[in-house]
Protein backbone atom coordinates (compact mmCIF):
# COMPACT_ATOMS: atom_id res chain seq x y z
CA UNK A 1 0.00 0.00 0.00
CA UNK A 2 0.99 3.93 -1.16
CA UNK A 3 -0.39 5.57 2.13
CA UNK A 4 -1.12 8.22 -0.54
CA UNK A 5 -5.17 9.23 0.12
CA UNK A 6 -6.63 11.45 -2.13
CA UNK A 7 -10.40 13.08 -2.24
CA UNK A 8 -13.02 12.87 -3.67
CA UNK A 9 -13.12 9.83 -5.51
CA UNK A 10 -15.24 11.09 -8.38
CA UNK A 11 -17.42 14.37 -8.62
CA UNK A 12 -19.33 16.05 -10.97
CA UNK A 13 -18.66 19.72 -12.21
CA UNK A 14 -19.87 22.16 -14.42
CA UNK A 15 -18.35 23.76 -16.88
CA UNK A 16 -16.69 27.34 -15.53
CA UNK A 17 -16.98 26.23 -12.43
CA UNK A 18 -13.95 26.10 -9.79
CA UNK A 19 -12.76 22.02 -8.53
CA UNK A 20 -10.08 21.50 -5.31
CA UNK A 21 -8.82 17.81 -4.95
CA UNK A 22 -7.23 16.82 -1.90
CA UNK A 23 -4.01 14.68 -1.70
CA UNK A 24 -2.57 13.18 1.83
CA UNK A 25 1.13 12.22 1.50
CA UNK A 26 2.66 9.21 2.05
CA UNK A 27 4.08 9.00 5.73
CA UNK A 28 7.56 10.84 5.63
CA UNK A 29 7.27 12.37 2.13
CA UNK A 30 8.01 16.28 2.16
CA UNK A 31 7.21 16.09 -1.58
CA UNK A 32 3.67 15.99 -3.69
CA UNK A 33 3.11 15.93 -6.92
CA UNK A 34 0.37 16.08 -9.06
CA UNK A 35 -0.53 14.07 -12.63
CA UNK A 36 -3.84 14.89 -15.01
CA UNK A 37 -5.07 11.39 -16.85
CA UNK A 38 -7.12 11.53 -19.78
CA UNK A 39 -9.02 8.47 -20.88
CA UNK A 40 -6.65 6.02 -22.72
CA UNK A 41 -3.57 8.54 -22.08
CA UNK A 42 -0.44 8.58 -19.84
CA UNK A 43 -0.48 10.92 -16.82
CA UNK A 44 0.48 14.39 -17.73
CA UNK A 45 2.41 16.48 -15.05
CA UNK A 46 0.69 19.08 -13.72
CA UNK A 47 3.39 20.71 -10.93
CA UNK A 48 5.42 19.60 -7.78
CA UNK A 49 5.63 20.77 -4.52
CA UNK A 50 8.55 20.53 -2.35
CA UNK A 51 8.18 22.00 1.43
CA UNK A 52 5.00 24.27 0.40
CA UNK A 53 6.78 25.73 -2.83
CA UNK A 54 5.92 24.84 -6.16
CA UNK A 55 9.51 23.84 -7.84
CA UNK A 56 8.34 22.58 -11.48
CA UNK A 57 5.72 23.12 -13.59
CA UNK A 58 4.71 21.51 -17.02
CA UNK A 59 2.78 22.42 -19.71
CA UNK A 60 -1.37 23.58 -17.84
CA UNK A 61 -2.31 27.29 -17.65
CA UNK A 62 -2.93 29.39 -14.68
CA UNK A 63 -5.58 28.13 -13.54
CA UNK A 64 -4.59 25.28 -12.66
CA UNK A 65 -3.13 25.96 -9.35
CA UNK A 66 -1.90 24.18 -5.85
CA UNK A 67 -0.96 24.49 -2.27
CA UNK A 68 1.14 22.34 0.07
CA UNK A 69 0.61 22.48 3.87
CA UNK A 70 3.26 22.09 6.51
CA UNK A 71 2.04 18.68 6.91
CA UNK A 72 3.41 17.84 3.41
CA UNK A 73 -0.57 17.25 2.43
CA UNK A 74 -1.91 19.18 -0.64
CA UNK A 75 -4.72 20.62 -2.99
CA UNK A 76 -5.09 20.86 -6.51
CA UNK A 77 -7.39 23.87 -7.88
CA UNK A 78 -8.85 24.22 -11.62
CA UNK A 79 -10.76 27.44 -11.92
CA UNK A 80 -12.98 28.21 -15.12
CA UNK A 81 -13.52 23.91 -15.48
CA UNK A 82 -13.22 22.85 -19.36
CA UNK A 83 -15.13 20.24 -20.43
CA UNK A 84 -11.29 18.99 -21.32
CA UNK A 85 -10.27 18.61 -17.60
CA UNK A 86 -12.40 15.57 -17.67
CA UNK A 87 -9.74 13.29 -16.52
CA UNK A 88 -8.52 11.35 -13.61
CA UNK A 89 -6.21 13.51 -11.45
CA UNK A 90 -3.66 11.71 -9.39
CA UNK A 91 -1.42 12.59 -6.53
CA UNK A 92 2.10 11.35 -5.94
CA UNK A 93 4.32 11.76 -3.40
CA UNK A 94 7.64 11.26 -2.72
CA UNK A 95 10.74 11.80 -0.56
CA UNK A 96 13.66 12.46 -2.89
CA UNK A 97 16.32 13.64 -0.05
CA UNK A 98 15.20 10.52 2.17
CA UNK A 99 17.63 7.92 0.28
CA UNK A 100 14.67 6.83 -1.59
CA UNK A 101 15.69 7.66 -4.69
CA UNK A 102 13.26 9.42 -6.70
CA UNK A 103 10.57 6.98 -7.29
CA UNK A 104 7.20 8.55 -6.50
CA UNK A 105 4.22 6.87 -5.32
CA UNK A 106 0.59 7.26 -6.54
CA UNK A 107 -2.96 7.72 -4.69
CA UNK A 108 -6.15 5.82 -6.20
CA UNK A 109 -7.08 8.95 -7.84
CA UNK A 110 -9.76 11.25 -8.39
CA UNK A 111 -12.41 10.74 -11.32
CA UNK A 112 -13.59 14.75 -12.45
CA UNK A 113 -16.48 14.73 -15.27
CA UNK A 114 -17.20 18.19 -16.92
CA UNK A 115 -20.48 18.34 -18.07
CA UNK B 1 13.95 16.39 -24.48
CA UNK B 2 12.81 14.05 -22.41
CA UNK B 3 10.01 11.24 -23.55
CA UNK B 4 9.09 8.12 -23.78
CA UNK B 5 7.21 5.60 -26.41
CA UNK B 6 5.77 2.55 -25.52
CA UNK B 7 3.68 -0.04 -27.82
CA UNK B 8 0.26 0.12 -28.34
CA UNK B 9 -2.18 -2.01 -27.40
CA UNK B 10 -3.99 -3.40 -27.10
CA UNK B 11 -2.28 -6.84 -26.50
CA UNK B 12 -4.57 -10.55 -25.70
CA UNK B 13 -2.12 -12.96 -24.84
CA UNK B 14 -3.41 -17.06 -23.21
CA UNK B 15 -2.11 -17.83 -19.39
CA UNK B 16 1.41 -18.78 -19.80
CA UNK B 17 2.62 -16.77 -22.50
CA UNK B 18 5.25 -14.70 -22.88
CA UNK B 19 5.08 -11.17 -22.49
CA UNK B 20 6.86 -8.13 -23.56
CA UNK B 21 6.27 -4.74 -24.10
CA UNK B 22 8.26 -2.33 -25.87
CA UNK B 23 9.82 1.10 -24.58
CA UNK B 24 12.09 3.23 -25.80
CA UNK B 25 13.08 6.62 -24.21
CA UNK B 26 14.64 10.19 -24.98
CA UNK B 27 16.46 11.46 -22.10
CA UNK B 28 18.73 14.87 -21.87
CA UNK B 29 20.53 13.78 -19.08
CA UNK B 30 20.55 10.34 -17.38
CA UNK B 31 17.19 9.54 -15.80
CA UNK B 32 15.61 6.46 -13.61
CA UNK B 33 13.28 4.21 -16.23
CA UNK B 34 10.22 2.97 -14.32
CA UNK B 35 7.38 0.28 -15.18
CA UNK B 36 4.19 1.53 -13.55
CA UNK B 37 0.73 -0.79 -13.79
CA UNK B 38 -2.56 0.57 -13.12
CA UNK B 39 -5.46 -2.12 -12.66
CA UNK B 40 -9.07 -0.64 -13.94
CA UNK B 41 -10.41 1.73 -11.77
CA UNK B 42 -7.24 2.21 -9.66
CA UNK B 43 -4.25 4.60 -9.74
CA UNK B 44 -1.23 3.92 -10.72
CA UNK B 45 1.34 1.12 -8.90
CA UNK B 46 5.16 0.84 -8.95
CA UNK B 47 6.00 -2.54 -10.67
CA UNK B 48 9.98 -2.15 -10.69
CA UNK B 49 13.20 0.61 -11.13
CA UNK B 50 16.36 0.58 -12.77
CA UNK B 51 18.04 3.70 -11.80
CA UNK B 52 21.49 3.41 -14.11
CA UNK B 53 22.42 1.59 -17.08
CA UNK B 54 22.96 -2.10 -17.39
CA UNK B 55 21.00 -2.12 -13.99
CA UNK B 56 17.81 -4.98 -14.36
CA UNK B 57 14.19 -4.22 -12.52
CA UNK B 58 12.61 -7.29 -11.43
CA UNK B 59 9.04 -7.97 -9.68
CA UNK B 60 6.64 -10.04 -9.59
CA UNK B 61 8.37 -12.09 -12.40
CA UNK B 62 8.49 -8.45 -14.42
CA UNK B 63 12.15 -7.70 -15.45
CA UNK B 64 13.22 -5.01 -17.30
CA UNK B 65 16.77 -4.26 -18.19
CA UNK B 66 17.86 -0.83 -18.87
CA UNK B 67 19.82 -0.46 -22.07
CA UNK B 68 21.59 2.52 -22.72
CA UNK B 69 22.70 1.92 -26.09
CA UNK B 70 19.24 0.82 -27.60
CA UNK B 71 17.78 3.75 -25.09
CA UNK B 72 15.39 1.16 -23.86
CA UNK B 73 13.70 -0.78 -21.35
CA UNK B 74 11.60 -3.17 -22.37
CA UNK B 75 9.22 -5.46 -20.31
CA UNK B 76 9.45 -8.87 -19.97
CA UNK B 77 7.25 -11.69 -18.02
CA UNK B 78 8.08 -15.43 -18.51
CA UNK B 79 4.49 -16.94 -18.25
CA UNK B 80 1.39 -14.37 -17.38
CA UNK B 81 -1.54 -14.94 -15.41
CA UNK B 82 -4.60 -13.99 -15.83
CA UNK B 83 -4.37 -11.51 -12.56
CA UNK B 84 -1.82 -9.45 -14.36
CA UNK B 85 -4.60 -7.93 -17.06
CA UNK B 86 -3.87 -3.81 -16.81
CA UNK B 87 -2.65 -1.39 -18.13
CA UNK B 88 1.36 -0.74 -18.35
CA UNK B 89 3.10 2.20 -17.94
CA UNK B 90 6.59 2.67 -18.99
CA UNK B 91 8.13 5.78 -17.66
CA UNK B 92 11.28 8.07 -16.77
CA UNK B 93 12.41 10.71 -14.08
CA UNK B 94 15.15 12.96 -14.52
CA UNK B 95 16.38 14.37 -10.84
CA UNK B 96 18.61 16.85 -12.47
CA UNK B 97 15.06 18.47 -14.27
CA UNK B 98 12.96 18.08 -10.82
CA UNK B 99 11.68 14.28 -10.62
CA UNK B 100 8.98 15.36 -13.07
CA UNK B 101 8.24 11.96 -14.46
CA UNK B 102 7.63 11.46 -18.37
CA UNK B 103 4.25 8.29 -18.92
CA UNK B 104 4.11 6.52 -21.99
CA UNK B 105 0.46 6.04 -23.34
CA UNK B 106 0.15 2.73 -21.74
CA UNK B 107 -0.27 -0.46 -23.60
CA UNK B 108 -3.29 -3.08 -22.35
CA UNK B 109 -2.69 -6.14 -21.08
CA UNK B 110 -5.40 -8.77 -21.16
CA UNK B 111 -4.42 -12.07 -20.41
CA UNK B 112 -7.02 -15.05 -21.22
CA UNK B 113 -7.66 -18.31 -19.65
Amino acid sequence: ETGVTQSPTHLIKTRGQQVTLRCSSQSGHNTVSWYQQALGQGPQFIFQYYREEENGRGNFPPRFSGLQFPNYSSELNVNALELDDSALYLCASSSPDRGSGNTIYFGEGSWLTVV
Amino acid sequence: GNSVTQMEGPVTLSEEAFLTINCTYTATGYPSLFWYVQYPGEGLQLLLKATKADDKGSNKGFEATYRKETTSFHLEKGSVQVSDSAVYFCALSDLSTGNQFYFGTGTSLTVIP
